[in-house]
C-alpha cells in the first residue's frame, strides 16, 4: 500500500537554527499538509497546500512557517529560526482532495527538539 | 471559537469487550469526520469515516455513529483485542482543515 515517507524521523537543532523537514506523500495526491503534535497534546493543523500554494493555514503557522513543493515528489516545511516551543512531532499528510476522497494519510512524523 | 473534544481521556476495558469511545463536537458546518488511532511514535492512522448527511457507517468491527442534534460522535470497536490500545482521536473536516479532538486513550486488559 503506498504511504506518505517522512525525513528524518529525528531532527535535533539549536535554537535560532533553520530546519526542513521533508515529506514524499503519495504520489497521485493532490493536496498536502503539515501538522504538529507537542508532546502529550493533541494534533494540530499548521498549513495545506494545492496547486503550488497554500489554501489554508493556522495561527501556528505565521512568518518563521514556509513550505514548499520543490519538484514532483517532495514537500517541505521549514521553520526559518527555530524556538524552544516548536519542539514536537511534525506530521506530513495527504490526499487525492474532492468530495469522497477527503481520508487523510499520515506519515510516521519528525521528531523536532529545539534547544 | 469553534473546538473538537472528548468526554473520557481514558477508558480501559477488558479483552473481548466492545468499546465505546465519544467525541463532542461544536463546529456545525463541519461536513466529513474521521476516527484516527494514534500508536505510540506513530503517525494517526485512518479508522472510519463518516460524512454529515449519514448518521451511521459500519467497518470491520468499527461503527462511527454520529448523531447532529447534539454534535456527538462515537466509535464503537467490537471485541476489543490488545492490538486496539491506542489513543484515538475524532477529527473533523470544515474547509479542508481538519480538526483533532484531544484524543482518547484505549487500554485493552488482558
Amino acid at each position: 500500500e503506498p504511504e506518505v515517507t517522512q525525513t528524518p524521523s529525528h531532527q535535533v537543532t539549536q535554537m535560532g537554527q533553520e530546519v526542513i523537514l521533508r515529506c514524499v506523500p503519495i504520489s497521485n495526491h493532490l493536496y498536502f499538509y503539515w501538522y504538529r503534535q507537542i508532546l502529550g497534546q493533541k494534533v494540530e493543523f499548521l498549513v495545506s497546500f494545492y496547486n503550488n500554494e497554500i489554501s489554508e493555514k493556522s495561527e501556528i503557522f505565521d512568518d518563521q512557517f514556509s513550505v514548499e513543493r520543490p519538484d514532483g515528489s517532495n514537500f517541505t516545511l521549514k521553520i526559518r529560526s527555530t524556538k524552544l516551543e516548536d519542539s514536537a512531532m511534525y506530521f506530513c499528510a495527504s490526499n487525492q482532495g474532492g468530495t469522497g476522497n477527503e481520508k487523510l494519510f499520515f506519515g510516521s512524523g519528525t521528531q523536532l527538539s529545539v534547544l | 471559537g469553534e473546538s473538537v473534544g472528548l468526554h473520557l481521556p481514558t477508558l480501559s476495558v477488558q479483552e473481548g469487550d466492545n468499546s465505546i469511545i465519544n467525541c463532542a463536537y461544536s463546529n456545525s458546518a463541519s461536513d466529513y469526520f474521521i476516527w484516527y488511532k494514534q500508536e505510540s511514535g506513530k503517525g494517526p492512522q485512518f479508522i472510519i469515516d463518516i460524512r454529515s448527511n449519514m448518521d451511521k457507517r459500519q467497518g470491520q468491527r468499527v461503527t462511527v455513529l454520529l448523531n447532529k442534534t447534539v454534535k456527538h460522535l462515537s466509535l464503537q470497536i467490537a471485541a476489543t483485542q490488545p492490538g486496539d490500545s491506542a489513543v484515538y482521536f475524532c477529527a473533523e473536516t470544515f474547509r479542508r482543515a481538519l480538526t483533532f479532538g484531544s484524543g482518547t486513550r484505549l487500554q485493552v486488559q488482558p
